[in-house]
């Protein structure tokens, strides 16, 4: 498959502990990297190979995979969370670049 | 601090051509590979086409293969997309892109200018 597919949406409690995943054949074999997007804003680099965080991002992201699933999670998700969450990744062959159809986090 | 400022944007009729441009500043452009990445208004993110540091390694999505033509000018710190046989299809914001190594196909995209928007239609 050369798709990385994603939930449309999902919602957290304020405070609560929430998890975006992001499912494809080639993350068997590459790393998936996480963006965040806020709405009329460029996307922002949260998360690469796997479990890394650039400086300036909160230690409440993390990252993690298993077998053909990549997962984003928040641990203790704020309201400056709510966003639009994009995973990418190559796909299966390497000579191509994919990014999943993203995900609307919603802080309630 | 690491600035990407993408121009060329426009109204164009389809079938049409247009060449966006993006200039770097705050890094050294010719030690990292560049990227364009679109996103067709209220919809996601799509890769476009990605450039090695120096030109030697070059990689297009399918659906702009044989259309667009990534290239760049390290003397002049810019990045270009020329685009042909423009469609409807291809209407988006026009990101470009600061992978975070020298590659192309290198998936963390570092830094992001704030795009262009090209809109294609009659």
């Amino acid at each position: 498959s050369s798709e990385l597919t994603q939930d449309p949406a999902v919602s957290v409690a304020l405070g609560q502990t929430v998890r975006i995943t992001c499912q494809g054949d080639s993350l068997t074999s590459f790393y998936a990297t996480w963006y965040q997007q806020k709405p009329g804003q460029a996307p922002v680099l949260v998360i690469y190979n796997k479990n890394n965080r650039p400086s300036g991002i909160p230690d409440r992201f993390s990252g993690s995979s298993s077998g053909n699933t990549a997962s984003l999670t928040i641990t203790g998700a704020q309201a400056e969370d709510e966003a639009d969450y994009y995973c990418n990744s190559r796909d299966s062959s390497g000579y191509h670049l994919l990014f999943g159809g993203g995900t609307k986090l919603t802080v309630l | 601090e690491v600035q990407l400022v993408e121009s060329g944007g426009d109204l164009v009729q389809p079938g049409r051509s247009l060449r966006l441009s993006c200039a770097g500043s705050g890094f050294t452009f010719d030690d990292y590979g560049m990227q364009w990445v679109r996103q067709a208004p209220g919809k996601g993110l799509e890769w476009v086409s990605g450039i090695d540091w120096n030109s030697g390694s070059i990689g297009y999505a399918d659906s702009v293969r044989g259309r667009f033509t990534i290239s760049r000018d390290n003397a002049k710190n810019s990045l270009y997309l020329q685009m042909n046989s423009l469609r409807p299809a291809d209407t988006a914001l026009y990101y470009c892109v600061r992978a975070w190594g020298a590659n192309w196909n290198d998936v963390r995209f570092a830094y992001w200018g704030q795009g262009t928007l090209v809109t294609v239609s009659s």
